[in-house]
């Protein structure tokens, strides 16, 4: 069976200073990788996605992740955050067609 | 344009009333979701249509009910609930169900609060 884990809860950060959440998946299939981020009385935006080709993808607000198969890993990186970008982020992946979330992962930017 | 639209954005009701949430998509998707989430918990599935089918119901109560009028709206509605189901109501949207990149994109939710 196909399961995500977010590795960290909470995690706090100061203002310009770079961040890496933290994402694991099982599977005994090909996978499909996510990460959505949620702000605040909002609905789901989809920040990037991994489907196949190039391991690092690129997606908005200067976000990356880099799909490791070896590992298992789609950890998410930026490298100076805003206070913007306070919010909830949900790590994901596919299995026929529902989508298998992490528990979350709050990220709070601090001045 | 990645646009699923929603109403209302919120919703009281009482717990013997009949409401209906609304969830619209011009994308040309054909496979649309329905989402419960509670408070700092990811989003749970409940249904799914593909081709304005339903093709999976997670074992939702049948207090809620959910139609597919076309290939662009999604309803669900509401009768006989109870306050554990107050919470975020999302709707998604994605190409089909199947697909290579069946990408899920998601409505801004109805907050739904069951006095």
């Amino acid at each position: 069976a196909q399961s995500v884990t977010q590795l960290d809860s909470q995690v706090p950060v100061f203002e310009e200073a770079p961040v890496e959440l933290r994402c694991n998946y099982s599977s005994s299939v090909s996978v499909y990788l996510f990460w959505y981020v949620q702000y605040p009385n909002q609905g789901l935006q989809l920040l990037l996605k991994y489907l196949s080709g190039s391991t690092l993808v690129k997606g908005i607000n200067g976000f990356e992740a880099e799909f490791n198969k070896s590992q298992t890993s789609f950890h998410l990186r930026k490298p100076s955050v805003h206070i913007s970008d306070t919010a909830e982020y949900f790590c994901a992946v596919t299995l026929y067609n529902k989508l298998i979330f992490g528990a979350g992962t709050r990220l709070a930017v601090h001045p | 344009d990645t646009e699923v639209t929603q109403t209302p954005k919120h919703l009281v009701m009482g717990m013997t009333n009949k409401k209906s949430l609304k969830c619209e998509q011009h994308m040309g998707h054909r496979a649309m979701y329905w989402y419960k989430q509670k408070a700092k918990k990811p989003p749970e599935l409940m249904f799914v249509y593909s081709y304005e089918k339903l093709s999976i119901n997670e074992s939702v109560p049948s207090r809620f009910s959910p139609e597919c009028p076309n290939s662009s709206l999604l309803n669900l509605h509401l009768h006989a609930l109870q306050p554990e189901d107050s919470a975020l109501y999302l709707c998604a949207s994605s190409q089909e169900t199947g697909s290579l990149d069946n990408t899920q994109y998601f409505g801004p939710g109805t907050r739904l609060t069951v006095l």
